[in-house]
């Protein structure tokens, strides 16, 4: 059974940082495409950031490019989202989701990131 | 403002078909291909229908899709109270080297 374990979230101030980290179980890690999708308070669904099976290719949402960095390490299957410079925009319940089948195919349960003084 | 437009709201009674509507430009929904997600309250989102019009393993028939140009749609027959959830569409967007997402849809069943 694909399981996908979020975790790392917490209360930052402004202009703070937080790692957040996926623990991925019951699937070839190595081979899958990976993505952080965020969904503000009472909010639709925000695309974040991708990686790529290797590492090799990432894509950010503008609104995060430059804040954010995605990374993986297949051998501890296991994927990471460093948050810098926090906005309180930022706000939001923070997925895992791997590819296929198609953009989102397997969601976790979410780490909740809160920006706030 | 979400890239792909859906309506914020639709509502069907039990048995009744409903169809959920998402449009975008060329750049995304005219080039690539659509994707659909249910999230029932409190839950994380679930995939529903990938490449456009093809369904996972376990989501049941009732549930179909189309895309036609830069607009997509969902189908939900034989409405059951269980679907009651939002529904988001997303493709990817070349011109944005990104994913997108409408801004989701709230089904009622009356």
């Amino acid at each position: 059974e694909v399981q996908l374990v979020e975790s790392g979230g917490g209360l930052v101030q402004p202009g703070g940082s937080l790692r957040l980290s996926c623990a991925a179980s019951g699937f070839t890690f190595s081979s899958f495409e990976m993505n952080w999708v965020r969904q503000a308070p009472g909010k639709g669904l925000d695309w974040v950031s991708y990686i790529s099976s290797s590492g090799t290719t990432i894509y950010y949402a503008d609104s995060v490019k430059g804040r954010f960095t995605i990374s993986r390490d297949n051998a501890k299957n296991s994927l990471y989202l460093q948050m810098n410079s926090l906005r309180a925009e930022d706000t939001a319940l923070y997925y895992c989701t791997r590819g296929s089948p198609g953009i989102f195919g397997y969601w976790g349960q979410g780490a909740l990131v809160t920006v706030s003084s | 403002q979400s890239v792909l437009a859906q309506p914020p709201s639709t509502s069907g009674t039990p048995g009744q078909r409903v169809t959920i509507s998402c449009s975008g430009r060329t750049s995304n929904i005219g080039l690539n291909t659509v994707n659909w997600y249910q999230q029932l309250p409190g839950t994380a989102p679930k995939l529903l229908i990938f490449s456009s019009n093809q369904r996972p393993s376990g989501v049941p028939d009732r549930f179909s899709a189309s895309k036609s140009g830069t607009s997509a749609s969902l189908a939900i027959s034989g409405l059951q109270s269980e679907d009651e959830a939002d529904y988001y569409c997303a493709s990817w967007d070349d011109s944005l080297n990104g994913w997108v997402f409408g801004g989701g849809t709230k089904l009622t069943v009356l």
